[in-house]
């Protein structure tokens, strides 16, 4: 099973809605990584997880929360959005971030819409 | 600050011939590149990796050649085929990815 899986795959939310987004990998990988990506640009990393543990911090605002429940999920939590962090948010994992030297895999991506 | 560049944002190649994708970096202790292709509604998929000990890794159609002085690398598709055209994007380290280019290969 080579597959990260994100739901929901489309998401509108109010402002002062709150919301999660999940993703899931049972490939044993210890790094998960969430990158939000705008029309046209590429992925930007926003947080990696390493172990169940917060590495990275991409100075993302505080209203994305992320949680690492156990070493095959990954939340991102929502809160107080505003319309500009509409994006497609994408979740990757790998079997380490240590050498840098292996290949992430991605999930499907969950398209967000704030109204 | 973009620290990897991929300055052609399109490319169309005829099928059957090769499909040359470039990109520049500037950062000289990145040490690892990846290439990722992504469909429309998918998320990237890794294509093909060189690490800078290397200046040539080969996998079936897929090449991608590094020149460190130059900070450069390409990647080469040969015969390109139609299954080919999408975006790809290449990355550093994983963590940092270039704009992308977006591949049309022509029947």
């Amino acid at each position: 099973d080579t597959e990260v899986t994100q739901t929901p795959k489309h998401l509108v939310m109010g402002m002062t809605n709150k919301k999660s987004l999940k993703c899931e990998q049972h490939m044993g990988h210890r790094a998960m990584y969430w990158y939000k990506q705008k029309a046209k640009k590429p992925p930007e990393l926003m947080f990696v997880y390493s172990y169940e543990k917060l590495s990275i911090n991409e100075s993302v605002p505080s209203r994305f929360s992320p949680e690492c429940p156990n070493s095959s999920l990954l939340n991102l939590h929502l809160h107080a959005l505003q319309p500009e962090d509409s994006a497609l948010y994408l979740c990757a994992s790998s079997q380490t971030v240590l050498a840098g030297t292996y290949e992430q895999y991605f999930g499907p991506g969950t398209r967000l819409t704030v109204t | 600050d973009q620290q990897v560049k991929q300055n052609s944002p399109s490319l169309s190649v005829q099928e059957g011939r090769i499909s040359i994708l470039n990109c520049d970096y500037t950062n000289s202790m990145f040490d690892y590149f990846l290439w990722y292709k992504k469909y429309p509604a998918e998320g990237p998929t890794f294509l093909i990796s060189i690490s800078s000990i290397k200046d040539k890794n080969e996998d079936g159609r897929f090449t991608v050649f590094l020149n460190k002085s130059a900070k450069h690398l390409s990647l080469h598709i040969v015969p390109s085929q139609p299954g080919d055209s999408a975006v790809y994007f290449c990355a550093a380290q994983k963590l940092v990815f270039g704009q992308g280019t977006r591949l049309t290969i022509n029947p």
